[in-house]
């Protein structure tokens, strides 16, 4: 079955620093998207992106599907960004199977 | 509009009990989802459906847990004889067609002792 690594598994950053997480996937993707997690919170899907570049607000998705892997980069990191970052994919269906996230903490 | 909505938030079971979990979809959304989230892991499909038919249960522990959406939209999640091992949160979420974005409800989180 497909699986979905990502990485670093966590990271700490200072207010104002960027940051950028990784997901690799082991088949082929025809949908990848970008949840966010906050703590003991729900899941809310930060954007999709498939292929190519996406912006939203400070958020930058960069996916290359031909070498499988996808990276998210958060500009000038906010305490209020802090959660898991998870990343999933399915191939042409509605089944997504998830990462095990990137936890990050943005101290003051 | 109202969002994903789940019931209870939280569970605490003894090994061997019972318990069931409520999801009402957002209106309108086909497409409903259970996952099943250990701690510290990323979430795993249990089951979904669209409309009130499964589409794949493959990763449903049939002997202990079932599911249902008999109408189409709100579903229920049951587990007949609880293990330390399904402790975990349980999200539902919904979405409106192939490929369409899913929306998650906050998940009960389950702990069973």
């Amino acid at each position: 079955g497909q699986q979905v690594q990502q990485s670093p598994a966590s990271l700490v950053l200072q207010e104002g620093e960027n940051a950028e997480l990784q997901c690799n996937f082991s088949s082929t993707a025809t949908q990848l998207q970008w949840f966010y997690q906050s703590p003991g919170g729900s899941l809310v899907s930060l954007l999709s992106n498939p292929s190519g570049t996406k912006h939203t607000g400070r958020l930058t998705s960069t996916t290359v599907t031909k070498e499988r892997r996808s990276s998210l980069h958060i500009s000038s990191s906010q305490t209020t960004d802090s959660g898991t970052y998870l990343c999933a994919i399915s191939n042409m269906g509605y089944k997504l199977t998830f990462g095990t996230g990137t936890s990050l903490l943005v101290d003051p | 509009e109202a969002g994903v909505t789940q019931s209870p938030r939280y569970a605490v079971l003894q090994e061997g009990q019972a318990v069931s979990f409520w999801c009402d979809p957002i209106s309108g959304h086909d497409t409903l989802y259970w996952y099943q989230q250990p701690r510290d892991q990323g979430p795993q499909l249990l089951v979904y459906f669209r409309d009130e038919a499964v589409i794949d249960n493959s990763q449903l522990p049939s002997d202990r847990f079932s599911a249902v959406r008999p109408k189409g939209t709100n579903s229920t999640l049951k587990i007949q004889s609880a293990k330390q091992g399904d402790t975990a949160t349980y999200l539902c979420a919904s979405s409106g067609g192939f490929q369409n974005t899913l929306y998650f409800g906050a998940g009960t989180r389950l702990s069973v002792l």
